[in-house]
């Protein structure tokens, strides 16, 4: 079965950029989405189809996907962005896949 | 607005049964196919299937195959999802999320408030 990895932390400073990466085997062919989850909610849509933003999610929030890895990058982070990130994608083999999820935390 | 709304928290004995429900409302029921999607305590998301409430179709996650069943009330716009021989690994939050289009690859634009069910002897 397909497999996604993401890296379990990201540290950034507020008002810094970050980036957070979600690996698969050719993952530049399939359309990838992102979803943001805090503490005791359901999670967000926050990118879909490797670069489109949902109505509400600032412009700060921005996707891309190429070769092995997709990224999902984070402008000018503010205290309110921290939780934890999803990747996402639609396999073949008829299996709906996420990643192992991203905790980031704004120091 | 688009709601779904799932029914309340259940406790089950490891090989018992438990069917969770989601009652959506805002929109076409048919016209969006339905996750569930799961989530034990302090871990990561995990698919386990999708029904499009048009036809009934269903895709399971391999690893819960001949465990789960998911089906459709249309009357209602609510959709069930039954997992049977209960373990204690399937304690979670189980969550319904619709499907924003029909195509495999949509995304998820709406989750239910998810429903913790706990596999405890």
């Amino acid at each position: 079965s397909y497999v996604l990895t993401q890296p379990p932390s990201v540290s950034v400073a507020p008002g810094k950029t970050a980036r957070i990466t979600c690996g698969g085997n050719n993952i530049g062919i399939k359309s990838v989405h992102w979803y943001q989850q805090k503490p005791d909610q359901a999670p967000v849509l926050v990118i879909y189809y490797d670069t489109d933003r949902p109505s509400g999610i600032p412009e700060r929030f921005s996707g891309s996907n190429s070769g092995y890895t997709a990224t999902l990058t984070i402008s000018r982070v503010e205290a309110g962005d921290e939780a934890d990130y999803y990747c996402q994608v639609w396999d073949s083999s008829n299996d709906w896949v996420f990643g192992g999820g991203t905790k980031l935390t704004v120091l | 607005q688009v709601q779904l709304v799932q029914s309340g928290a259940e406790v089950r004995k490891p090989g018992a049964s438990v069917k969770v429900s989601c009652k959506a409302s805002g929109y076409t029921f048919t016209s969006h196919s339905m996750h569930w999607v799961r989530q034990a305590p302090g871990q990561g998301l995990e698919w386990v299937g999708i029904i499009n409430p048009s036809g009934g179709t269903t895709s399971y996650a391999q690893k819960l195959q001949g465990r789960v069943t998911m089906t459709r009330d249309s009357s209602t716009s609510t959709v069930y999802m039954e997992l049977s021989s209960l373990r204690s690994g399937d304690t979670a939050v189980y969550y319904c999320a619709r499907s924003h289009c029909s195509g495999a690859v949509c995304p998820i634009d709406y989750w239910g408030q998810g429903t913790l069910v706990t596999v405890s002897s």
